[in-house]
């Protein structure tokens, strides 16, 4: 079993559509990130979090610690947030911080 | 300022050969994590340069090394390359000092092997 896991692993929805992406993990972290890549590769960090919720612009993430579980809401989708959205969780050795990551969630909004 | 720099972007390789792939931190940062990321997997973590050395590494064989320099800018190098080892190699930089730290990513190379 995967230390992080995503669902769904892929997601098609209709232009301004409320979407929820979720993430569970299974050990201790540091903190959790949510990430988005594009096909070219590229990742792009889109939150850090470690408690709570975090907003900006029409993305919405929250993480509840005692559940080990974490969502990434997009308000009113649009074609353009088509990407894989990639959760992590930060885990701390010595000082030091690795990422591990979820398998990530292909996204595709149509107009 | 200029992000995570990484090079060369596509690369071709046969079966056997070595590679070395390069990257360049962000600015004022000082610690340079690797990845591994196969097709339609996420990315896996290779290892984590930081003083000029290795602090952690990830479930990868000793075929895989780096180096970081006095700059900071880091090389991961593949010995003995197999089919496997065809994916897209991530280069991560943050700053050091304890936990939960963003980090920056490249656009990454992608590495094929014939």
């Amino acid at each position: 079993k995967n230390e992080v896991e995503q669902s769904p692993q892929n997601l098609t929805a209709q232009e301004g559509e409320f979407i929820t992406i979720n993430c569970s993990y299974s050990v201790g972290i540091s903190a959790l990130h949510w990430l988005q890549q594009h096909p070219g590769g590229g990742i792009v960090s889109l939150f850090m979090l470690s408690s709570g919720k975090k907003k900006h612009g029409r993305l919405i993430a929250t993480i509840n610690i005692q559940e080990k579980h974490s969502s990434l809401h997009i308000t009113a989708s649009h074609p353009r947030d088509s990407a894989v959205y990639i959760c992590a969780v930060g885990r701390g050795v010595h000082g030091a911080q690795k990422l591990v990551f979820g398998q990530g969630t292909r996204l595709t909004i149509n107009p | 300022d200029a992000g995570v720099t990484q090079s060369p972007t596509h690369l071709i390789k046969t079966r056997g050969q070595q590679v070395t792939l390069r990257c360049s931190p962000k600015s004022g940062h000082d610690t340079v994590s690797w990845y591994q990321q196969a097709l339609g997997q996420g990315p896996q973590f290779i290892f984590q340069y930081y003083e000029e050395e290795e602090r952690q590494r990830g479930n990868f064989p000793d075929r895989f090394s780096g180096h970081q320099f006095p700059n900071y800018s880091s090389e991961l190098n593949v010995n003995a390359l197999l089919l496997g080892d065809s994916a897209l190699y991530l280069c991560a930089s943050s700053l050091a000092g304890g936990l939960g730290q963003p980090q920056h990513f490249g656009d990454g190379t992608r590495l094929s092997i014939l």
